[in-house]
């Protein structure tokens, strides 16, 4: 088990609601991750955090994208007033700085926006 | 742009075949690459990486810089390589950048 973890698995939300996912990495891995990943598509990069520092965010990542990670522990994603085109599986990967370029990923949260 | 092509979505070979999954890439710097593979509901893990130059259940992938591939090969096809197996440059501050993914179908 690699140690990154996500909650929820699953969320089925209607159309303007708001939705948050969690990832909890593993206590040293310092860089943390967030993808998204569409059906026939490879996963691709929304945003990163050095410790609770947001360092990057990718133009994906529209206004009604927020990402936080507080204390440099978990992180959470949240989207307000989805649309159906939030739905996605979102993926969040983590990394230790000093090591070999491993970045290794959790199971990723279902998104179903109807 | 930094970009991966992997030019096949969906691969089927019959068991004990060669494969071959290609992988192209354009980059200016000096390139890492990776390949990662996803079994049927199970998460993103790293197959292999090109600077260690292993062999992961019998892959390989060669780095060839001229050509910007990095073509991931198995000589004998196993039933248990069917996956999705996406390649990725890393960017940056270590952010990879993926390729579209490939099916692979192994057929008995």
């Amino acid at each position: 088990d690699t140690g990154v973890s996500q909650d929820p698995r699953h969320k089925i939300t209607k159309r303007g609601q708001n939705v948050t996912f969690r990832c909890d990495p593993i206590s040293e891995h310092n860089r943390l991750y967030w993808y998204r990943q569409t059906l026939g598509q490879g996963p691709e990069f929304l945003t990163y955090f050095q410790n609770e520092a947001q360092l990057e965010k990718s133009r994906l990542l529209s206004d009604r994208f927020s990402a936080e990670r507080p204390k440099g522990s978990f992180s959470t994603l949240e989207i307000q007033r989805t649309e159906q085109g939030d739905s996605a599986m979102y993926l969040c990967a983590t990394y230790v700085l000093g090591t070999e370029n491993t970045i290794y990923f959790g199971e990723g949260s279902w998104l179903t926006v109807v | 742009a930094q970009r991966v092509t992997q030019p096949e979505k969906l691969l089927s070979v019959f068991k004990g075949a060669p494969v071959e999954l290609k992988c192209n890439y354009s980059y200016s710097g000096s390139p890492e690459l990776f390949w990662y593979v996803q079994y049927s509901r199970q998460r993103l893990q790293l197959l292999l990486r090109h600077i260690s130059r292993e062999s992961i259940k019998g892959f390989t992938a060669d780095l060839n810089k001229g050509e910007t591939s990095f073509h991931l090969k198995k000589p004998f096809a196993q039933e248990e390589d069917s996956a999705m197996y996406y390649c990725a440059l890393i960017q940056g501050a270590q952010k990879l950048v993926f390729g579209q993914g490939t099916r692979l179908t192994i057929n008995p």
